[in-house]
């Protein structure tokens, strides 16, 4: 499964807009890109996801490069409860991949001031 | 609320013990997934499984074990448990063998 970076930690402040960067350079077709983000104490807890076009959904907006080489979760205004640790995780849904499990790695952990 | 159960939600044993973890999946759906999560290890999928098969196998002990029931339950065996054990062990469901996956709350195992 193709790797992904991502920083150690981040910080925000409140009501702000949060930018969480995720670098995928070995990507390939058939890997979706998906973020999940595991708050205090709690199940990790599903995000967003998109292949090659911008998506967006209630909770965040994901931003994916031209060459799909990284991606940008963004939150429009974050808030304490965004107080977590974000995942960024590729799934091969092609023919022969993986398919299934999840593989995290460290991701970034947000904190948020007030 | 994800729609999974987990149950118990904490659990303390001692070693050489065995403990079956329950999961119940969101109404639906026909995978299951179990994850363990360490301090030292992150987040690892162990197993999972779709509509009473096995599916896809993980970083898995000899000594753990699984199985999803007619009514798409499923229960995590550990047995022998070792200091090491300790963990969180999160449950996941999805509708099919690909789709998002929604976690449960996950059992605290302390093996003493």
């Amino acid at each position: 499964d193709a790797k992904t970076t991502q920083p150690n930690s981040m910080e925000s402040n409140e009501e702000e807009p949060v930018h969480l960067p995720c670098n995928h350079s070995t990507i390939s077709g058939t890997d979706y890109i998906h973020w999940y983000r595991q708050l205090p104490s709690q199940g990790p807890e599903y995000v967003i996801h998109g292949l090659t076009s911008n998506v967006n959904n209630r909770m965040a907006s994901l931003a994916i490069a031209e060459d799909r080489k990284s991606s940008t979760l963004i939150l429009h205004r974050a808030t304490l409860r965004d107080a977590a640790v974000y995942y960024c995780i590729l799934r091969d849904v092609g023919y022969g991949g993986s398919q299934g499990n999840l593989i995290f790695g460290k991701g970034t952990k947000l904190s948020v001031k007030p | 609320d994800s729609g999974v159960t987990q149950t118990p939600k904490h659990l303390i044993t001692a070693t050489g013990q065995r403990v079956t973890l329950r999961c119940s999946p969101r109404s639906g759906d026909l995978s299951v997934y179990w994850y363990q999560q360490s301090l030292d290890q992150g987040l690892q999928f162990l197993i999972q499984y779709y509509n009473g098969e096995e599916r896809a196998k993980g970083n898995i002990l000899e000594r753990f074990s699984a199985q999803q029931f007619p009514d798409l339950h499923s229960e995590l065996n550990l047995s022998s448990l070792e200091l090491g054990d300790s963990a969180l062990y999160f449950c996941a469901s999805s509708a099919n063998i690909v789709g998002t996956q929604y976690f449960g709350p996950g059992t605290r195992l302390l093996v003493l």
